[in-house]
């Protein structure tokens, strides 16, 4: 049972276009929501994360908004860059042990 | 401060031998997290430990996959016997533990099993 999911599964806009990425989740425990940016060949690394008690978190281009009450995210990345090329992971934990559990990314590529 | 440290880089194995991953976590930090990652499957978690206990074993990677925490500095992952279909990147991951648990990711060990 796939406990985070996102979509899309991949994604290719045009440089300067606003990219959105899409994540629900099921456990009503989770209550941290972290987003993870992968470059091909890297690890991944934590971009931008939410918690329950705010709807919307901003960091430069990237803006996640949360909806809680249909248990779904969103991560915005406004004017994209070619260099935003890579796989997004939307992760969540929780009460429950802090345990991070990943959806299973959406890989973008920003063309020029 | 040094990062996770993953070795080795990269392991072949013949099909039914054992190998074993090894890691090091960011010094002072409580939890430490086992995944694979393949391009179908994503990130699957392995094993979570906190304070050196086990919290998860992975569930169905519990027949042939072992991971433990010999001290806070070191932890090892098992697979015996491998089947090619364990061929996937490992990537361990440690973290303070604390309510964020932000992850900090090794380099990882391409694993190839013929």
């Amino acid at each position: 049972q796939q406990q985070v999911r996102q979509s899309p599964q991949s994604l290719t806009v045009w440089e300067g276009e606003t990219t959105i990425l899409n994540c629900s989740y099921e456990d009503s425990t989770f209550d941290y929501f972290p987003w993870y940016r992968q470059f091909p060949g890297k690890s991944p690394a934590l971009l931008i994360a939410i918690s329950l008690v705010s709807n919307k978190k901003e960091d430069g281009r990237f803006t996640i908004f949360f909806n809680k009450r249909e248990k779904k995210l969103s991560l915005h990345i406004t004017d994209s860059q070619p260099g935003d090329s890579a796989t997004y992971f939307c992760a969540a934990s929780g009460t429950g042990g802090y345990k991070v559990v990943f959806g299973s990314g959406t890989r973008l590529l920003v063309s020029p | 401060d040094a990062g996770v440290t993953q070795t080795p880089r990269h392991e072949v194995a013949e099909k039914g031998q054992t190998i074993i991953l090894k890691c090091e976590p960011v010094s002072g930090h409580n939890d430490l997290f086992w995944y694979r990652q393949t391009k179908i499957q994503g990130l699957e978690l392995l094993s979570y430990f906190r304070s050196k206990s086990l919290m998860e074993d992975g569930g169905a990677f519990k027949d042939r996959f072992k991971a433990e925490m010999l001290n806070s500095s070191f932890s090892t992952l098992k697979i015996q016997p491998t089947e090619p279909k364990d061929s996937a990147v490992y990537l361990c991951a440690s973290s303070l533990g604390d309510r964020e648990n932000t992850l900090y990711f090794g380099a990882g060990t391409r694993l190839s099993v013929l």
